[in-house]
């Protein structure tokens, strides 16, 4: 699986967007990027995923650059309870049985 | 509700003993899954089962064993030869190939 890179940590104010970056530079065209989160001593939380396209859905919006070497995921109006390590994981089409996750951006939202 | 579930969610175990930590889902996946997280770093792949009565060796299988005898159930044993078993123990599901992975809330196992 390619690897991505994600900044460490963010902060970010209540009510604002938050945006998170993540480098996956050597993706492949049937790799997906999918997003998952969490929260602390919980279970990881599915959030979005997409192959080239912008997705969206109730949770999270999901840009990919037209290289698709590079993604952003978007938080519209973050709240305390979207605190939470974030992992960005890059997935092949064609070989399911694995989830290869890194050690994620823990993002923190501020009063 | 649908969903996974993981039982218990604290677990003591003494040296030299097994524990068998408990996953079930009534989602109709397929596929089942075991990871281990240790503190501040990102999960890895114990074992794997894609189908009732089959499963296979994920990156870190060394003292751990499984069953799946029921498409809704697949239990992890710790075992004695597991020598630093304190982790946090996560358990995922998905209908199949492709799909998207979901996880259930995670056992913490604590060696005493």
């Amino acid at each position: 699986d390619a690897k991505t890179t994600q900044p460490p940590s963010m902060d970010c104010a209540e009510g604002r967007a938050a945006n998170l970056p993540c480098n996956h530079s050597t993706i492949s065209g049937n790799e997906y990027v999918y997003w998952y989160r969490q929260i602390h001593s919980q279970g990881p939380q599915y959030i979005i995923h997409g192959l080239k396209n912008n997705e969206t859905n109730e949770m999270a919006s999901l840009i990919i650059t037209e290289d698709r070497k590079s993604s952003t995921l978007i938080l519209p109006h973050a709240t305390l309870r979207d605190t939470a390590v974030y992992y960005c994981i890059v997935r092949s089409r064609f070989n399911d049985y694995k989830l290869s996750f890194g050690a994620g951006t823990t993002v923190t939202v501020r009063a | 509700d649908g969903g996974i579930t993981q039982s218990p969610k604290y677990l003591f175990r003494k040296e030299g003993q097994n524990v068998t930590l408990s996953c079930e889902q009534n989602l109709n996946h397929d596929a089942m899954y075991w990871y281990r997280q240790d503190p501040g770093q990102g999960l890895r792949l114990i074992y794997y089962s894609q189908i009732v009565n089959d499963f296979q060796k994920g990156d870190i299988a060394e003292g751990y064993s499984v069953s799946r005898e029921k498409k809704e159930s697949f239990p992890l044993t710790v075992t004695s030869a597991q020598k630093n078993p304190t982790a946090f123990y996560l358990c995922a599901s998905n209908s199949g190939k492709q799909e998207t992975q979901y996880f259930g809330p995670g056992t913490r196992l604590l060696v005493l």
